[in-house]
């Protein structure tokens, strides 16, 4: 089975910074990752397909990158209603997950 | 605009079955395009997925789940459903229905989500 792991576990930064998220699979999964948002209370929101791919009518400055076993996503200028969990996703294995919180 | 709606009994006893219906709005559950799944969520916690069926009746199941879960679909009434047998504490979580994409397994439409606790 592929295990994802996802670094850091949480993060705290300033309105406006730039938050960066690391996801590692033990295997190479080419470009089939996914991230996804999730706020309290809700469900999960898919933000990026494919590895790199907005989907449609998010916000641009969400971004992600990478293939193989190395991911990174990025938020460009945090914002406050940024502040969530952030899951990459792999097939039918999600990662561990990183709270974002504004500092 | 496609909307999945979960449905169920919210307190289940251990031992006993988890029976949960997703209706499924917007949208056919018959396009060929897309999977048909069940995702967990225990309270605090991450994503855990249950698994999927496709239109046809094909179905993958979480190696983990797989000897407690089964998935069905009713194309006629636009639903898939999932039972879990012999539910435990451990069980208990926010279920979420959920529709992925064929190709990229990217879950682009969820339910709201609904906790089943386990207790007696």
């Amino acid at each position: 089975d592929i295990q994802m792991t996802q670094s850091p576990s949480s993060l705290s930064a300033s309105v406006g910074d730039r938050v960066t998220i690391t996801c590692q699979a033990s295997q190479d999964i080419s470009n089939y990752l996914n991230w996804y948002q999730q706020k309290p209370g809700k469900a999960p929101k898919l933000l990026i397909y494919d590895a790199s791919n907005l989907e449609t009518g998010v916000p641009s400055r969400f971004s992600g990158s990478g293939s193989g076993t190395d991911f990174t996503f990025t938020i460009s200028s945090l914002q406050p209603e940024d502040i969530a969990t952030y899951y990459c996703q792999q097939e039918f294995t999600f990662g561990p997950g990183t709270k974002v919180d504004i500092k | 605009q496609v909307q999945l709606q979960e449905s169920g009994p919210g307190l289940v006893k251990p031992s006993q079955t988890l029976s949960l219906t997703c209706t499924v709005s917007g949208g056919s559950i018959s396009s060929g395009d897309y999977y048909w799944s069940w995702i967990r969520q225990p309270p605090g916690k991450g994503l855990e997925w249950i698994g999927y069926i496709y239109y046809s009746g094909s179905t993958y199941y979480n190696p983990s789940l797989k000897s407690r879960v089964t998935i069905s679909v009713d194309t006629s009434k636009n639903q898939f459903s999932l039972k879990l047998s012999s539910v435990t504490a451990a069980d208990t979580a926010v279920y979420y229905c959920a529709r992925d994409r064929d190709g990229d397994w990217a879950v682009d439409y969820w339910g709201q989500g609904t906790l089943v606790t386990v207790s007696s």
